[in-house]
């Protein structure tokens, strides 16, 4: 089936240093989505990218869509302990571009 | 506009036993889903609806059921409870941007 996978499962990071997560899948997507989780609670969406090449900045993060529409990134500046969580990266398929598939996410921790 | 509200928060389950868990929507989205989540495992779809009468399975379906009669509900019902079912359950509704999702449930099967 379409898999969307995360790397890493895990970082953590002393407050201040950056972060990053990546996603790829194998197929090309028609559009890919982050969300944000916080521990206890429920996924909450950040943005959607949909061309080719596209960068969204949302303050500190700036989210990526590569050219050829298969990988993407989430790119934090200066984290801070109020960016802990775990960040999903959701891809969405051609002629099921509602259907996500989710990626098993990356467990952010922020030292302070 | 409470968005999307999941019912009940927390549940245990003897095995074997039925069980609905319940997904309302205040927002007239067409598409809902149903996820399960499970650690280390990110969220994976149970089933999703592309409009009231419309269902279909997602990726692991077996022991789960759905109907949508109406926009605003996507009830998920478990058959007979098994120890495998203990998740944690989101339900979520779309529109032109991301998912909204709900508070989830936490179900435990005994």
């Amino acid at each position: 089936g379409q898999q969307v996978m995360q790397i890493p499962q895990y970082q953590h990071v002393q407050e201040g240093e950056d972060f990053t997560t990546y996603c790829n899948s194998s197929t090309t997507l028609s559009n890919i989505q982050w969300y944000k989780q916080r521990p206890g609670g429920h996924p909450v969406f950040l943005i959607q990218l949909v061309k080719s090449g596209e960068v969204k900045k949302q303050k500190r993060l700036t989210f990526q869509f590569g050219e050829a529409k298969k990988n993407s990134s989430l790119h934090i500046t200066a984290t801070q302990t109020t960016d802990v969580g775990t960040y999903f990266c959701a891809g969405g398929f051609r002629g099921s571009n509602y259907k996500l598939t989710f990626g098993k996410g990356t467990l952010l921790t922020v030292n302070p | 506009n409470a968005g999307v509200t999941q019912t009940p928060k927390f549940q245990v389950l003897k095995t074997g036993q039925s069980m609905t868990l319940q997904c309302a929507q205040d927002m007239n989205h067409e598409y809902m889903s149903w996820y399960r989540q499970d650690p280390g495992m990110g969220l994976r779809l149970i089933h999703y609806s592309v409009g009231a009468g419309i269902t279909d399975q997602g990726e692991v379906p077996n022991g789960y059921n759905v109907s949508r009669s109406t926009t605003e509900d996507f009830p998920l019902r478990l058959l007979s409870a098994a120890p495998s079912q203990t998740s944690v359950y989101f339900c979520a509704s779309l529109d032109f941007g991301g998912y909204t999702f709900g508070s989830g449930t936490r179900l435990t099967v005994v």
